[in-house]
Formats: C-alpha cells, structure tokens, sequence
C-alpha cells in the first residue's frame, strides 16, 4: 500500500506570493490533517478535512486555508507569504480516528 | 487532549532498551496513549497506542500505570536507527473525523554506539 504523498518536497518562494501544497493520503483514509514544523513552535495542527469538510482547525490566521478533493486528496494554500512561514509542512492521514500516518512533508523557504 | 510530560533528552547505548516515560496526570477515561516518533526531517512514523492495557508490537512495547496516570515506551533493543525525537500524545479516539494531534516537545533519543 502506497504510503502518504507530498509534493514538491522542496519548495522555495518570495515573500508576498501565494503557495499550493499537495497531499495524497493512503487509499482508503478519509481524514486528512495539516501540521506546520518550526524550530521555534515545534509542531503545530492546522487544519483537519474529513469527506470534503473541514472538521478542526488550529490557531493559523487566514492566510491558511485548505480543501480537500472527493478522492480525498488534499491540497492547502498560503497566501501573502510571510519570512516566517518558511516551514516543514505535514500532511497526515487516517482511517476511523486510530493512528495516523505522515508524509515526508514539503519544505517551504520563503525569501 | 491532556497535557504530557517527557524528558528533553535521553541517552541510550546501541542493543540496550531504550525506557521513554511520560507523564499525564490529567488524562481523561476515554483518552488514549499514542506514541509517535521523528527522524532528522522526516514526517513523524507512529509506534503504538493504548487505553489501558500494555501494548506490544513489532517496534516497541507500552506500559501504562494502573492509574494511567504515566507510561513508558520501550524500544527492546536499540539501534543507530532509533536516534530520533518520540513524543508521547494524549488523544481521544472519535472513529474518523475531529483528528488533531497534538505535539509536545518530545524526548531526544540518541542511541550511542
């Protein structure tokens, strides 16, 4: 079984610029989450999609959003980058609240 | 979702187990005891769960205290490879939808030849 995909896994933007970000969960898992790793905040939640709704959402202002496609697929987007976005960025997936499975994640570096 | 509590920083010599002990005083009856761990820049690789029995599969056993208030992962025989950051979670399991993980600092764990 094919495990979580991300990409790009490197990414590199200009401040003020918009961004997309893609995920692919394990066939089958319904919810799919976000997370945002910085040296300084660690790993922080952001947003949760189960069948297309987004059931949860961390304390990100709007300038993150996210959606997700009815294969599941989902995608988030940053808009208006700022330095400190520069980011591992995580997307998890799961099937019936048990365990969660991570992708390698995607490096955004904002200049 | 209860707080947790971890060491910072442990060491462990390579073919030793390797004992991570958590703290969640304020764990709720249904609330479950999740492990997930990091390698260097790669996404967190979960381990193993419980609720209030030990645990045990093929990466690592669970022990959880009586009162539930702490647990302790053990990794039987360490390797180079388990040298990553393994953060204890406190979640509710809600059968597929309000997933949120949420991370504490975690315990190093490096494994010293």
């Amino acid at each position: 079984k094919a495990g979580v995909t991300q990409t790009p896994r490197y990414l590199i933007k200009t401040r003020g610029q918009q961004v997309t970000l893609s995920c692919s969960p394990i066939s089958g898992h319904r919810s799919v989450s976000w997370y945002q790793q910085t040296p300084g905040q660690g790993l922080q939640f952001l947003f949760e999609y189960f069948s297309e709704t987004q059931r949860n959402k961390g304390n990100f202002p709007g300038r993150f959003s996210g959606r997700q496609f009815s294969n599941s697929r989902s995608e988030m987007n940053v808009s208006t980058l700022e330095l400190g976005d520069s980011a591992l960025y995580l997307c998890a997936s799961s099937w019936k609240g048990q365990e969660a499975f991570f992708g390698q994640g995607t490096r955004l570096t904002v200049v | 979702d209860a707080k947790t509590t971890q060491p910072p920083s442990m060491d462990c010599a390579e073919g030793r187990a390797a004992n991570l002990p958590c703290n969640h005083s304020t764990i709720s009856g249904n609330e479950y005891v999740y492990w997930y761990r990091q390698i260097h820049s790669q996404g967190p690789q979960y381990i193993i769960h419980g609720l209030k029995n030990n645990e045990t599969n093929e990466m690592a056993s669970l022990i959880i205290t009586e009162d539930r208030k702490s647990s302790t992962l053990i990794l039987p025989h360490a390797t180079l490879r388990d040298t990553a950051v393994y953060y204890c979670i406190v979640r509710l399991n809600s059968g597929g939808s309000n997933y949120k993980l949420t991370f504490g600092k975690g315990t190093l764990l490096t494994v010293n030849p």
